[in-house]
C-alpha cells in the first residue's frame, strides 16, 4: 500500500523568500512521484513529476523537488517565492503500471507581501 | 500539456434534482478516468475510478446508486448525482490519464451547491 504525509498543513514565507514543502511517501513499491498546485476553485496543475532519472527535477513557475529514495522523499522548493504562489500544493504518488493516485492532505503556502 | 474539460464550473440546484458533471478529455484518450470530491481546505477524495465501457470501480463509502458515473467513450466520462441534498454539496474534479507512466490531468473542478 502507498501513502503520502505532508507534515506542514499550512506554510506562510514572506515575498521573496525561500520555502521547502515537505512530502514523505510509504511504498512497497517503487513510485512516481508529482506535486500540483490547486488555485482556489481550480482543479490541479502539475508543477512536476519524478519517473526516473535525474533525482533533481525542474518545474513550472521556478520550483523544484528533489526525490531521496533513503528518505523516501520528495520535498519541493523555491529560492524566491511571489504573491502568485500562494495556494493549496498536493504532493502524489503513483506505482508504475498503476493507474491510482494516492495524495498527500495539502500544504497551504501563503506568501506575505 | 493534455487539456481536460470539466462543465459546469459552476452549478446550483434544488435539493432532490439530480445533477451531471461531464469531463472531456480534449486531446488524448483517456482508457481510464478519476472522479474525487473535495471538502474545504482538504484534500481530494478518491470517490471513483470510471473505466471505458465497463462499470465504475467505486472506493469504500461512496454510494454507487447517488453517484452515477458513466465512461461511454473514451474521452468523455459522466458523474451524476442523483437526488441531490445540501450535505452533497462540494466540489466535484475529474482526472484522466494517457497511461500509468504519465501524469494525470485535471479538470477545472466543478463548484456544486445544493438549495
Amino acid at each position: 500500500a502507498q501513502s503520502v504525509t505532508q507534515l506542514d498543513s499550512q506554510v506562510p514565507v514572506f515575498e521573496e523568500a525561500p520555502v521547502e514543502l515537505r512530502c514523505n511517501y510509504s511504498s512497497s513499491v517503487s513510485v512516481y512521484l508529482f506535486w500540483y498546485v490547486q488555485y482556489p476553485n481550480q482543479g490541479l496543475q502539475l508543477l512536476l513529476k519524478y519517473l526516473s532519472g535525474s533525482t533533481l527535477v525542474k518545474g513550472i513557475n521556478g520550483f523544484e523537488a528533489e526525490f531521496n529514495k533513503s528518505q523516501t522523499s520528495f520535498h519541493l522548493r523555491k529560492p524566491s517565492v511571489h504573491i502568485s504562489d500562494t495556494a493549496e500544493y498536493f504532493c502524489a504518488v503513483s506505482p508504475p503500471g498503476s493507474n491510482q493516485f494516492y495524495f498527500g492532505t495539502g500544504t497551504s503556502l501563503t506568501v506575505i507581501p | 500539456g493534455a487539456v481536460v474539460s470539466q462543465h459546469p464550473s459552476r452549478v446550483i440546484c434544488k435539493s432532490g434534482t439530480s445533477v451531471k458533471i461531464e469531463c472531456r478529455s480534449l486531446d488524448f484518450q483517456a482508457t481510464t478516468m478519476f472522479w474525487y470530491r473535495q471538502f474545504p481546505k482538504q484534500s481530494l477524495m478518491l470517490m471513483a475510478t470510471s473505466n471505458e465501457g465497463s462499470k465504475a470501480t467505486y472506493e469504500q463509502g461512496v454510494e454507487k446508486d447517488k453517484f452515477l458515473i458513466n465512461h461511454a467513450s473514451l474521452t468523455l466520462s459522466t458523474l451524476t448525482v442523483t437526488s441531490a441534498h445540501p450535505e452533497d454539496s462540494s466540489f466535484y474534479i475529474c482526472s484522466a490519464r494517457r497511461d500509468s507512466t504519465t501524469e494525470a490531468f485535471f479538470g477545472q473542478g466543478t463548484r456544486l451547491t445544493v438549495v
